[in-house]
């Protein structure tokens, strides 16, 4: 069945340290891809999209890649801040958006 | 509004009740989905909307859950007769067109079963 992986890490990083996080998905059929932002209590936020035809795309201090070879994604956050500190997902589109498949998270952890 | 808007924000209830869940998406935009969070969970989709039809209503788990959308506005999704499984944050979004579009979402009904 269609399902997009996050490990369950907990990624722990120093404020103004880079941070990656990864996703791997399954669906090969997938064109479409989203990462989001989660903080306690609230809606996933918007980050960052990337469609298939291309394989990097970047936006105000983060950057997504995406390797369609190996079906992996990653989000990348450049000087990561306190505020950074929340779940992040992937989510894969399918079926042409009319839904989203969603992994399970990662949770970022900054310390000052 | 600005953004996607959800009411109520949190509603206990007992279980074999009735619940009604209401979302307001970003005016104009024309697309509408439902999904479900459970505790610690990733989202799980429910149903999709274009416009006030439902093309996808793949994810909604039993004839239990049902939704509608008026207006091409205003959604509102009901469970009838809950049960304890029920119990999660229910979120709701739009996008502009629908399509491969960025999906918004409001902050949930958070919603728990007795």
């Amino acid at each position: 069945g269609e399902s997009v992986g996050l490990h369950l890490p907990t990624l722990s990083v120093q404020e103004g340290d880079n941070s990656i996080i990864n996703c791997a998905y399954s669906n090969s059929a997938s064109d479409y891809f989203i990462w989001y932002k989660q903080e306690s209590g609230k809606g996933p936020q918007f980050i960052i999209d990337i469609r298939s035809n291309m394989d990097k795309r970047q936006g105000q201090r983060v950057t997504v890649l995406l390797n369609k070879t190996v079906k992996h994604l990653s989000l990348q956050i450049a000087a990561t801040q306190p505020g950074d500190s929340a779940v992040y997902f992937c989510a894969e589109s399918v079926e042409y958006g009319n839904k989203l498949v969603f992994g399970a998270g990662t949770i970022l952890r900054v310390k000052s | 509004g600005a953004g996607v808007s959800q009411s109520p924000s949190n509603k206990v209830t007992e279980k074999g009740k009735d619940v009604e869940l209401r979302c307001d998406p970003i005016s104009g935009h024309t697309a509408l989905y439902w999904y479900r969070q459970s505790l610690g969970q990733g989202l799980e989709f429910l149903i999709y909307f274009q416009g006030n039809s439902a093309p996808d209503k793949s994810g909604l788990p039993s004839d239990r859950f049902s939704a509608e959308r008026t207006g091409g506005s205003v959604s509102t999704l009901t469970i009838q007769r809950t049960q304890q499984e029920d119990s999660a944050v229910y979120l709701c979004a739009s996008s502009r067109t629908g399509g491969n579009q960025p999906q918004h979402f409001g902050d949930g009904t958070r919603l728990s079963i007795l």
